[in-house]
């Protein structure tokens, strides 16, 4: 099975402030990274797949970049709204795996 | 608008069996492969289960593989996941999500994600 490493684990921030986390995967899983927000209580929704490509509605101050074993996802400039915990997932091979989450937490 | 509707979540015994059922509209629901994906109070995501568009094809986590079952009914746009011999840590949330690719014919490997989830059903094993 692909071990998807996600860093932090937690990290706190002000709104205003640019956020990055990384995604590492045990092996090259090209570019079949996809990136999901969960806020407290509610369902995962998808904000990034296949590594860089915006899903629709999403805000532009999301990206993701990233190819091979390492991902990373930006918030260009924290809002309220983005406090929440954020998870990769390889969609390289079965079974699906998630990273552990990173929770992004009001500074 | 996509919808999906879980129910069948509750309170069983270990060794026990439940039958979760997602509702599916909005959507084409015989050309869309579909997944379960668990999460157990206060931790991380954990994939299921897959299972394809006519439903000849399934994938299993090892965790739950000889005691988890998913099946669709397309006639009636409905997945669902059997789960037998229930333990104390398959306590979770349970999503159903659709999965979304631009290339069928390599599923379920490749480009593929999940969009969008449902709002889940809570599965309690306990005595």
């Amino acid at each position: 099975d692909i071990q998807m490493t996600q860093s932090p684990s937690s990290l706190s921030a002000s709104v205003g402030d640019r956020v990055t986390i990384t995604c590492r995967a045990s092996q090259s899983i090209s570019s079949f990274l996809n990136w999901y927000q969960q806020k407290p209580g509610k369902t995962p929704k998808l904000l990034i797949y296949a590594a860089s490509s915006l899903q629709s509605g999403v805000p532009s101050r999301f990206s993701g970049t990233g190819s091979g074993t390492d991902f990373t996802l930006t918030i260009s400039s924290l809002q309220p709204e983005d406090f929440a915990t954020y998870y990769c997932q390889q969609s390289y091979s079965i079974p699906r795996t998630f990273g552990q989450g990173t929770k992004v937490e009001i500074k | 608008e996509v919808q999906l509707l879980e129910s069948g979540g509750g309170l069983v015994q270990p060794g026990g069996s439940l039958r979760l059922s997602c509702a599916a509209s909005g959507f084409t629901f015989r050309s869309y492969g579909m997944s379960w994906v668990r999460q157990a109070p206060g931790k991380g995501l954990e994939w299921v289960s897959a299972i394809s568009g006519s439903g000849g094809s399934t994938y299993y986590a090892d965790s739950v593989k000889g005691r988890f079952a998913i099946s669709r009914d397309n006639s009636k746009n409905t997945l669902y996941l059997q789960m037998n011999s229930l333990r104390a840590e398959d306590t979770a949330v349970y999503y159903c999500a659709k999965e979304e690719t631009p290339y069928s014919s390599s599923w379920p490997h490749g480009l593929n994600w999940l969009d969008p989830w449902g709002q889940g059903t809570l599965v309690t094993v306990s005595s």
